[in-house]
């Protein structure tokens, strides 16, 4: 399993982007990255998934170098509802699964 | 997207009673299902990994005999925490991977806080 380091904590203003970056130096060529948004008492929800380059949706942006060896997750404007914890999952087949990190606490603030 | 239905989303149990929690994939099929258990403040921690039709795989340190899982069709999966006590009390979580996609992108439930007293 690809090991996972991404911040404990961050903070933003509403309206800022916030980019939160994982590390994962081991990654294997098959693994996939996807990013998981979780609020209080509640299942985690699907951000955004990529295996190289970027990748843009509705709700983010992720960025992940030729090296793969990290990404970025990039959220444009941030509300105060999106504060959450983020999880950066790294893995392919059934070790994808296991592979959730302590994620990213954002606070957004007005 | 795929959907996933947890139930409860919330229960209260006697110590020594047996709690029954269903996670259903609505609107696809689910192969493989996942359990997680979450401690407030703490990151999810799997438990089992569920195969239609097959015996769930448990990680280690969880008790199969204590955490029942079952998954008879392609689109449900339950899990019984058998003679709950208190140290059982938690949020469990259910996931589920769509077939034909791969394992990789995760589709959970709202989860069941379990309150055992």
């Amino acid at each position: 399993l690809a090991k996972i380091t991404q911040p404990i904590s961050m903070d933003s203003y509403e309206g800022q982007e916030v980019n939160i970056t994982c590390s994962h130096n081991n990654i294997a060529t098959n693994d996939y990255i996807t990013w998981y948004q979780q609020f209080p008492s509640q299942g985690p929800r699907f951000i955004i998934q990529g295996y190289k380059t970027k990748v843009t949706n509705e709700v983010a942006s992720l960025f992940i170098p030729a090296d793969r060896k990290s990404s970025t997750l990039s959220l444009p404007r941030v509300s105060l509802s999106d504060t959450a914890v983020y999880y950066c999952l790294v893995g392919t087949d059934s070790g994808y699964a296991l592979n959730f990190g302590k994620g990213t606490s954002l606070l957004v603030t007005p | 997207g795929a959907v996933v239905s947890q139930h409860p989303s919330r229960v209260i149990c006697k110590s020594g009673t047996s709690v029954k929690i269903e996670c259903r994939s609505l609107d696809f099929q689910a192969t493989t299902m996942f359990w997680y258990r979450q401690f407030p403040k703490q990151s999810l921690m799997l438990m089992a990994t569920s195969n239609e039709g097959s015996k769930a795989t448990y990680e280690q340190g969880v008790e199969k005999d204590k955490f029942l899982i079952n998954h008879a069709s392609l689109t449900l999966s339950t899990l019984t925490v058998t003679s709950a006590h208190p140290e059982d009390s938690s949020f469990y979580i259910c996931s589920a991977t769509e077939t034909g996609t791969g394992p990789e992108k995760l589709f959970f439930g709202s989860g069941t806080q379990l309150s055992v007293l």
